[in-house]
């Protein structure tokens, strides 16, 4: 199974980017890296996903290596309502996904 | 997007006694996954109940604690037996889709608290 390493937390602005970096050094050839943001008593919703390079959606950027050990999650411009836990996930390529601690992100005024 | 609603949200029980919990899907989907979340946890996986197959239960989850059914691509029960105090937390199901790439839903989940 793959693990992941993110920071336990982070603090930020309103306005700020942010950025989250996520460590998966055994990820296999054919798993996903994926971010989900959770808030309390809701189950996890997802953020992005992405298998190598860059992705971009409407929410988010996710970065991603060449040697795919690693990810970042970049949220532009957070508001006070991106407080939240963000979780790195890696796997569904193998169908074994499982979860990291997920980095607490508060986010001040 | 897959919509999944479980029954119940929450419950209280007393220990020694068990608890199913239903977790219903909107769309047929063959990969299905139950996991625990503990008070300022993690979620952990217990177990993978993908349609026509057994479940497949992680570390330290056993079928006699926590039997899983999969009667069809849109249902799914995972029981709690015999509850003690340790297993209050709150339980998810969650599917995945695979359309180009692995989408991933999670429902509401069910908060349990065993007295």
């Amino acid at each position: 199974l793959a693990k992941t390493t993110q920071p336990i937390s982070m603090d930020s602005y309103e306005g700020q980017e942010v950025n989250i970096t996520c460590s998966h050094n055994n990820i296999a050839t054919n798993d996903y890296i994926t971010w989900y943001q959770q808030f309390p008593s809701q189950g996890p919703r997802f953020i992005i996903q992405g298998y190598k390079t860059k992705v971009t959606n409407e929410v988010a950027s996710l970065f991603i290596p060449a040697d795919r050990k690693s990810s970042t999650l970049s949220l532009p411009r957070v508001s006070l309502s991106d407080t939240a836990v963000y979780y790195c996930l890696v796997g569904l390529g193998s169908y074994i996904p499982t979860f990291g601690r997920g980095t607490s992100l508060i986010v001040h005024p | 997007s897959a919509v999944i609603s479980q029954k119940p949200s929450r419950d209280i029980c007393q220990r020694g006694t068990s608890l199913t919990i239903q977790c219903q899907v909107d769309s047929q989907v063959t990969m299905m996954f139950w996991y625990r979340q503990q008070p300022g946890q993690s979620l952990t996986l217990i177990a993978t109940a993908n349609q026509g197959s057994e479940a497949t239960y992680e570390s330290g989850f056993v079928i006699d604690k926590f039997p899983i059914s999969r009667p069809n691509l849109t249902f799914s029960t995972l029981t709690v037996s015999n509850m003690s105090p340790e297993d209050s937390s709150i339980y998810l199901c969650s599917v995945v889709w695979v359309r180009g790439q692995y989408e991933q839903y999670f429902g509401p989940g069910t908060r349990l608290t065993v007295t």
